[in-house]
């Protein structure tokens, strides 16, 4: 079965720290997906970034960064020079290939949330 | 379109009424979902539908009811619904094959059980 563990509940900083987010999986599936979205107190999901199980390149996007460590089962996420309106609550997902094998769709199973608050 | 475009974004009704949540979208996406969110917590899957067929009900309880009358349109019906049903829903999208490039997530109904 499918599991995403993200072990910080709430982490708070102060504007123009780096700050890094965990993100543990669980998966017997050999192709996955693992994906990081934002959630603003507004309620919509922001789509950050995506990542297949066969490509273990760390991505850079302005200021985030991703590690991902198959060896490990962790897709870490970091923001570089935070600032407030970095402030949300930062989920990690997974979805295993094999759910759509069936023409099933697919179960895209989401991490606790990390609330991240940002501090002038 | 690259969007998922959910009505209303907000509902209050109360436990003997029925309504419908809707969601619509124009990417071509064959697999749609509906989520559940409540306050402090992440989205919990409800259902998935394929090809316009119902492929996974997460054991939701029958008070809502899902509805996919065409490959773009996807509805929730609810009735008789209880306060502890109150939450935000959402709504996705994706391809249905096992290369995805992503989720494309609705806005949202905040939905208030009174």
């Amino acid at each position: 079965a499918q599991k995403v563990t993200q072990a910080q509940t709430e982490i708070s900083v102060v504007e123009k720290e780096d700050v890094t987010l965990d993100c543990v999986y669980e998966t017997r599936d050999t192709t996955y997906y693992l994906f990081w979205y934002k959630q603003p107190p507004s309620g919509e999901l922001v789509f950050l970034i995506r990542r297949n199980s066969f490509d273990e390149q760390n991505e850079i996007s302005g200021r985030y960064s991703w590690n991902f460590q198959k060896s490990t089962s962790s897709f870490n996420f970091t923001i570089t020079a935070s600032q407030v309106v970095d402030s949300a609550v930062y989920f990690c997902a997974l979805s295993e290939a094999t759910n759509f094998i069936y023409n099933q769709g697919g179960k895209l199973i989401f991490g606790q949330g990390t609330e991240l608050s940002v501090k002038p | 379109d690259t969007e998922v475009t959910q009505t209303p974004k907000h509902l209050v009704m109360g436990m003997t009424n029925k309504k419908s949540l809707k969601c619509e979208q124009h990417m071509g996406h064959r697999a749609m979902y509906w989520y559940k969110q409540k306050a402090k917590k992440p989205p919990e899957l409800m259902f998935v539908y394929s090809y316009e067929k119902l492929s996974i009900n997460e054991s939701v309880p029958s008070r809502f009811s899902p509805e996919c009358p065409n490959s773009s349109l996807l509805n929730l019906h609810l009735h008789a619904l209880q306060p502890e049903d109150s939450a935000l829903y959402l709504c996705a999208s994706s391809q249905d094959r096992r290369e995805i490039y992503g989720y494309t997530f609705g806005s949202g109904t905040r939905l208030t059980v009174v």
